[in-house]
């Protein structure tokens, strides 16, 4: 089984519509994040986590939420996706070893890919 | 804010040429610098990393970085490059002061021709 599982993996939807894409982790790790891949903009930090009661905005949250309901579960949701939120989301961990030192390796899930129609 | 730039969006190259892709950051502090890949439809690994000591680090599959801290700089090398290294390439940096998420640029996609 992969460390970093997301659910689904290709989703398509309407504009409109509620979507939440889920992240489950095996790896033990206290921070997770959620990042979009667009063609060119390279990766970009929606929101992360460093505990279970920690909820941070990335650079571009506008639009999304996010829920941490376990260490091993950090989901991201869209309460009404519109079409420029089509994108290729990635869920990470880091390896609480050496996070604290600022040195955030991190570990990717497979990515989910959605379209907003 | 740290930023992050990747001089080439682009780059194609024959196979056994060489490789050197660039990285800048705008940090001027204390930084732990990263290089990850992305191999088509798949998630993005881990290549190399930086974090102290020697400025040269090498990674897996033949790859190695250079850190020119007066250059701001943390360009990608390898001698010569095969087809299975066509993928896309993200630098990324981070400070190392504790709670900062990772930045990364916007990637350089590597076309490997035979």
């Amino acid at each position: 089984d992969a460390d970093v599982t997301q659910t689904p993996r290709n989703r398509i939807t309407k504009t409109g519509k509620r979507i939440m894409l889920e992240c489950s982790q095996t790896k033990g790790h206290d921070r997770m994040y959620w990042y979009r891949q667009d063609p060119g903009l390279g990766l970009r930090l929606i929101y992360y986590s460093f505990d279970v009661k920690d909820i941070n905005k990335g650079e571009i949250s506008d639009g999304y939420s996010v829920s941490r309901q376990a260490q091993a579960k950090f989901s991201l949701s869209l309460e009404s996706a519109i079409p420029n939120q089509t994108a290729l989301y990635f869920c990470a961990t880091s390896d609480p070893l050496t996070a604290s030192s600022g040195a955030n390796v991190l570990t990717f899930g497979a990515g989910s890919r959605l379209t907003v129609l | 804010a740290q930023s992050v730039s990747q001089h080439n969006h682009h780059v194609i190259l024959s196979e056994a040429a060489s490789l050197e892709l660039g990285c800048n950051y705008s940090y001027g502090g204390t930084v732990n610098l990263f290089w990850y890949v992305q191999y088509p439809g798949q998630h993005l690994q881990l290549l190399l990393k930086y974090f102290s000591g020697d400025p040269l680090v090498k990674g897996i599959k033949g790859f190695e970085a250079e850190f020119i801290k007066s250059k701001f700089s943390f360009n990608l090398r390898k001698p010569s490059v095969q087809w299975s290294d066509t993928a896309e390439y993200f630098c990324a940096v981070t400070r190392n002061s504790g709670n900062t998420p990772l930045v990364f640029g916007k990637g350089t996609r590597l076309s490997v021709i035979a």
